[in-house]
C-alpha cells in the first residue's frame, strides 16, 4: 500500500464548476500538507500548504485536512480553463521535513 | 529573481551511460532536493544537500549520487543507466530557515530518456 494516494482521474468539468480533489494517507506522522499544480512539462508549482487539520482558504482555493480521517481535499471554485493541469498532493511529517511524500496525480480538464 | 533552474532540458542516452544533471537554486536558498517523476507517477525523493553534505536519501540505489558546491549549486549523476531510469528529473530549493512546506521550489525538470 502506498503512504499517500490519488485518483489518478483524468476529471473533466465544465467551466465555472466546483471541482474537488482528495488524498488519502496511512501516515499518521503526517503534520504538513501541500498541493501543487503542474502544467505539462513543467515542474510543481506550490499552491497551498496547510500545517495540521483545518481548512485555508486562498482566492478560488480551499485546502482542507482532516487528520483524524487521513483524507485531505482541495477545492477550486469556479474553475477556468487555465485550472487545467495536474494536481499533486504532497506531505511530510515534520520531523524528516526534508522528504515529501506526493499522490500520484490528478489529471483535470476544465473545458469552455 | 531567476527561479529555480535547471540544465539540460532533455537528454537521451544508451544503458550503461553516465549523466550528469544540473541545478541552481533560487536565489536566497541554501537547500536542493532532488526527485524523480516517472511518466504517470507523482515524484519521488532521490536526496538532499545541505552545506555541501547529503542530508537524507531516499529510497535510490548508490548509482545515484549528487554534489553541491559552496554556491549551493548541485549535480544528480546516475551511472550505469538502465532503461528504468527515464523519467523527469526534478530540482526543487528550499531554505533551510524556515518550514520546507513554505518555501519549497521547484525547477522546470531535465527530462531524461534512456534507450
Amino acid at each position: 500500500q502506498k503512504e499517500v494516494e490519488q485518483d489518478p482521474g483524468p476529471l473533466s468539468v465544465p467551466e465555472g464548476a466546483i471541482v474537488s480533489l482528495n488524498c488519502t494517507y496511512s501516515n499518521s506522522a503526517f503534520q504538513y500538507f501541500m498541493w501543487y499544480r503542474q502544467y505539462s512539462r513543467k515542474g510543481p508549482e506550490l499552491l497551498m500548504y496547510t500545517y495540521s487539520s483545518g481548512n485555508k482558504e486562498d482566492g478560488r482555493f480551499t485546502a482542507q485536512v482532516d487528520k483524524s480521517s487521513k483524507y485531505i481535499s482541495l477545492f477550486i471554485r469556479d474553475s477556468q480553463p487555465s485550472d487545467s493541469a495536474t494536481y499533486l498532493c504532497a506531505m511530510t511529517d515534520g520531523i524528516n521535513t526534508d522528504k515529501l511524500i506526493f499522490g500520484t496525480g490528478t489529471r483535470l480538464q476544465v473545458f469552455p | 529573481d531567476a527561479g529555480v533552474t535547471q540544465s539540460p532540458t532533455h537528454l537521451i542516452k544508451t544503458r550503461g551511460q553516465q549523466v550528469t544533471l544540473r541545478c541552481s537554486p533560487k536565489s536566497g536558498h541554501d537547500t536542493v532536493s532532488w526527485y524523480q517523476q516517472a511518466l504517470g507517477q507523482g515524484p519521488q525523493f532521490i536526496f538532499q544537500y545541505y552545506e555541501e553534505e547529503e542530508r537524507q536519501r531516499g529510497n535510490f540505489p548508490d548509482r545515484f549520487s549528487g554534489h553541491q558546491f559552496p554556491n549551493y549549486s548541485s549535480e544528480l549523476n546516475v551511472n550505469a543507466l538502465l532503461l528504468g531510469d527515464s523519467a523527469l528529473y526534478l530540482c526543487a530549493s528550499s531554505s533551510a530557515q524556515r518550514s520546507l512546506a513554505e518555501t519549497q521550489y521547484f525547477g522546470p525538470g531535465t527530462r531524461l530518456l534512456v534507450l
